[in-house]
């Protein structure tokens, strides 16, 4: 199976600041990767799919890339509604979440 | 507009068999391509995929749950089922189900609201 990381497992940032996310899947998975933004007690939301297309409605300042093993999540200047938990998840193999990453005001 | 909604029991004994409805509104299950899947979260732990059924009811499965999980649609309700046997504690969680688009690759979009289900006795 298919297993992902996530790097770091949490973050202190400001807004304004710009925070990247790291994703490294166990094995190639092409760029089969979709992030998700999850905020306390809602169920998790689509941002990005296919490493680097970012889903309608979803901010400018969201953007993905990455191929192959390693992927990026970059918010370009952190809003106050982006303090939440970000997965990543792969759909080359089954589907496999990684273990988030909360990010939390500093 | 897609939405999801999940029912079920909130609270299930050990060894007991859940099963869970996602009722669902805005697409239909007929659609080529279309899927509904399941994906469960520990309280304060991360998302885990469950199981997966297509439009032409192929159906995947988590390999590490596979012997305990049962996905069924039915098309004419906009419903899918989920059923998971022999309930553990470890198995206390809030289980989403979500809608897999017909351009969707394997990314789930959007997903219901979610359902607590808490496993003691």
């Amino acid at each position: 199976a298919i297993q992902l990381t996530q790097s770091p497992s949490s973050l202190s940032a400001s807004v304004g600041d710009r925070v990247t996310i790291t994703c490294r899947a166990s094995q190639g998975i092409s760029s089969a990767l979709a992030w998700y933004q999850q905020k306390p007690g809602k169920a998790p939301k689509l941002l990005i799919y296919d490493a680097s297309s970012l889903e309608s409605g979803v901010p400018s300042r969201f953007s993905g890339s990455g191929s192959g093993t390693d992927f990026t999540l970059t918010i370009s200047s952190l809003q106050p509604e982006d303090f939440a938990t970000y997965y990543c998840q792969q759909f080359n193999n089954y589907l496999t979440f990684g273990p988030g990453t909360k990010v939390d005001i500093k | 507009q897609i939405t999801l909604k999940e029912s079920g029991p909130t609270l299930v004994k050990p060894t007991q068999t859940l099963t869970l409805t996602c009722t669902f509104s805005g697409f239909s299950l007929s659609t080529s391509g279309v899927g509904v899947g399941w994906i469960r979260q520990p309280p304060g732990k991360a998302l885990e995929w469950l199981a997966l059924i297509y439009w032409d009811d192929d159906k995947r499965y988590s390999p590490s749950l596979k012997s305990r999980l049962t996905i069924t649609k039915d098309t004419s309700k906009n419903q899918v089922v989920l059923t998971m046997t022999n309930m553990d504690p470890v198995d206390t969680a809030t289980y989403y189900c979500a809608h897999r688009g017909y351009s969707s690759l394997g990314w789930f979009d959007p997903w219901g609201q979610g359902t607590l289900v808490t496993v003691s006795s």
